[in-house]
């Protein structure tokens, strides 16, 4: 079957660095994707990695490492905002997007 | 990016009713996604609508309980039959971006209550 794992909460300080774990199993791979969701609210796109590696924007960086089916989403300078789900996303063999469970990340002052 | 409204944006329901879920996207787009979200849980896809052809269904989820329409390239509906209150939950439209990545743009979702 196809699996997507990921801490179910973090809770981290504001301005430090927090890093959010997605291993996943899946029938082939066309992509991962990090998406953020607040409370209440729709997703919204963070970030896609094909390739292994990093790619970073902004303050988030997101890492690639196929061959170990694993994924992390880095957040760096945390503020109060960055309060909120984030969820791993992995698009298979079907081009059909297989969805973590979410993490949900506490942001303390 | 495109902009994608829902209607309604949350309601409460008697069991044993039904109700219907507009979503309209501001583009034309082949493929729309129907998602549910209960609460504390993952996005589960119901199925996917493209316009012109019937509803392609997750496993799990049946025509008959979620009666999907695409009378056109700018929108779609999904009616939710029958309700108990284990359909509680939000339910999203989403559809993919003609970017690099393909990644999805979600609607805003509706907050369903069965009582």
């Amino acid at each position: 079957g196809q699996n997507i794992d990921q801490p179910t909460e973090m809770t981290a300080t504001e301005g430090a660095i927090v890093q959010i774990n997605c291993t996943y199993q899946t029938s082939g791979f066309n992509g991962l994707f990090w998406y953020q969701q607040h409370a209440g609210e729709a997703p919204t796109f963070l970030s896609y990695n094909v390739l292994d590696g990093l790619e970073e924007k902004g303050r988030f960086s997101s890492f690639l490492s196929r061959s170990k089916g694993y994924s992390y989403l880095l957040l760096k300078e945390l503020q109060m905002k960055d309060s909120a789900s984030y969820l791993c996303a992995v698009m298979d063999s079907n081009y059909q997007l297989i969805w973590g469970a979410g993490t949900k990340l506490i942001i303390k002052p | 990016s495109a902009v994608i409204s829902q209607k309604p944006s949350r309601d409460i329901c008697q069991r044993g009713t039904s109700l219907t879920i507009q979503c309209q996207v501001d583009s034309q787009v082949t493929m729309m996604f129907w998602y549910r979200q209960q609460p504390g849980q993952s996005l589960t896809l119901i199925a996917t609508a493209n316009q012109g052809s019937e509803a392609t269904y997750e496993s799990g989820f049946v025509i008959d309980k979620f009666p999907i329409s695409r009378p056109n390239l700018t929108f779609s509906t999904l009616t939710v039959s029958n309700m108990s209150p284990e359909d509680s939950s939000i339910y999203l439209c989403s559809v993919p971006t003609s970017g690099d990545y393909n990644e999805q743009f979600f609607g805003p979702g509706t907050r369903l209550t069965v009582l």
